[in-house]
């Protein structure tokens, strides 16, 4: 069936540089996306969204790119910090607010 | 905080045990999920309701059963699980406006444990 995946489980950076993690959704019909931060004990958190007539959006800190040609999404964090060590999923929205979730990265920010 | 509340935060049952999980909504949305997340495995779709009827049973087994009495409140009956079972249990709500591309609002979840 559909699904969403992700290309890296766990990634390590250095604090202060840039994380970029990537998901990959096999769903041409999914029309909007969205990256959850989960830490340890709690539930997914909401980052940022974006949707399918879009191929770029940028929040604080942090930008999402959506290349539908290959079905491709990353999310970037910029100037990572501590804070930012957490299980990063996306999301595709196939069908009217039912979402496929991706494994999940893990996102290590080394001081 | 996210404004969706769930308890209790911890649960360990037996398999002849029933218990409930409780989840509130303090958002004044109209549709809420149970999500089930085991290890390892990506979230996965249980239930969805949309002002207090079911419109969706990703077929779960039945010794799940949801209820919500109201558009604030969602619960999860559970009744002779296994322990195959044993996973964090995620109540999410959304505006449910009736449209889509609508963000979920996760709460803590129960972490269930059935022995």
């Amino acid at each position: 069936g559909e699904s969403v995946g992700l290309h890296l489980p766990t990634l390590s950076v250095q604090e202060g540089d840039n994380s970029i993690i990537n998901c990959a959704y096999s769903n041409s019909a999914s029309d909007y996306f969205i990256w959850y931060k989960q830490e340890s004990g709690k539930g997914p958190q909401f980052i940022i969204d974006i949707r399918s007539n879009m191929d770029k959006r940028q929040g604080q800190r942090v930008t999402v790119l959506l290349n539908k040609t290959v079905k491709h999404l990353s999310l970037q964090i910029a100037a990572t910090q501590p804070g930012d060590s957490a299980v990063y999923f996306c999301a595709e929205d196939y069908n009217f607010n039912k979402f496929y979730f991706g494994s999940g990265t893990k996102l290590n920010v080394k001081p | 905080e996210t404004g969706v509340t769930q308890t209790p935060r911890h649960l360990v049952m037996g398999m002849t045990n029933k218990k409930s999980l409780k989840c509130e909504q303090h958002l004044g949305h109209n549709a809420m999920y149970w999500y089930k997340q085991s290890a390892k495995k990506p979230l996965e779709l249980m239930f969805v309701y949309s002002l207090e009827e079911r419109v969706e049973n990703n077929s779960v087994p039945s010794r799940f059963s949801p209820e919500c009495p109201n558009s604030s409140h969602l619960f999860l009956h559970l009744h002779t699980l296994q322990p195959e079972d044993s996973a964090l249990y995620l109540c999410a709500s959304s505006p449910g406006q009736g449209g889509t591309n609508e963000k979920l609002f996760f709460g803590s979840g129960t972490q269930l444990s059935v022995l």
